[in-house]
């Protein structure tokens, strides 16, 4: 099956405590993104990719750092300096020019700080 | 700040009646496009219309678009119980920022049975 897997779906982190979401594509798509979904806000983007070693980042990038070694994959770290990283994670895939295609969503992670 | 504002922020209607959402932008843009959202998953691509179209159809859903007065409709006719979830529109950016997807905040809609 053709798609794109986040794992895991849902992660409980420790004040203090640095945890890496997972976000792999197989449909070959150059494109890749992280937005950040909380109760009544909508999605706003956290980084984005265009293409392998190259990222950007979104409208609210700080607290978060990403990686692009391979096309199929994106991972996310949520940073200790993330003040508020209580939310839900999508992560999308398109085939490229940003903003310009549709976007193929995975199944969202939720994570919770205790 | 986010680009797309949807309205209504909620929306109940029985099934079989037609729902009809609609989307105000700002700024210019290339595209817009609109998702669906079960509870709590992720989201799913429903259509895009690009800034020279001004209407397009997908099975039970009809969107328009209105570039001088940015704004967008979607319209999903003979509605199922089904079709209960949130919607989103996102733009798509012309000009300098022309790589970012933007959304909305979405319009929650519950079909009763």
């Amino acid at each position: 099956d053709g798609g794109i897997t986040q794992s895991p779906k849902y992660l409980f982190r420790k004040e203090g405590q640095n945890v890496t979401l997972s976000c792999e594509q197989n449909l070959n798509h150059d494109a890749m993104y992280w937005y950040r979904q909380d109760p009544g806000q909508g999605l706003r983007l956290i980084y984005y990719s265009q293409i392998v070693n190259d990222f950007q980042k979104g409208d609210i990038a700080e607290g978060y750092s990403v990686s692009r070694e391979k096309k199929e994959s994106f991972p996310l770290t949520v940073t200790s300096a993330q003040k508020n990283p209580t939310a839900f994670y999508l992560c999308a895939s398109s085939i490229g020019g940003v903003g310009y295609n549709e976007q193929f969503f995975g199944p969202g992670t939720r994570l919770t700080v205790l | 700040s986010q680009q797309g504002e949807e309205d209504p922020q909620a929306l109940s209607i029985q099934e079989g009646e037609n729902a009809t959402m609609n989307c105000s932008y700002k700024t210019s843009i290339n595209n817009l496009q609109w998702y669906r959202q079960n509870s709590g998953r992720g989201l799913v691509h429903l259509i895009l219309i690009r800034s020279n179209e001004r209407e397009k159809h997908s099975g039970r859903l009809r969107v328009t678009l209105d570039t001088s007065k940015k704004s967008s409709s979607l319209l999903i006719t003979a509605s199922r119980a089904a079709d209960t979830a949130s919607y989103f529109c996102a733009t798509g950016n012309s000009g300098g920022s022309n790589y970012k997807l933007t959304f909305g905040k979405g319009t929650l809609l519950t079909v009763n049975p």
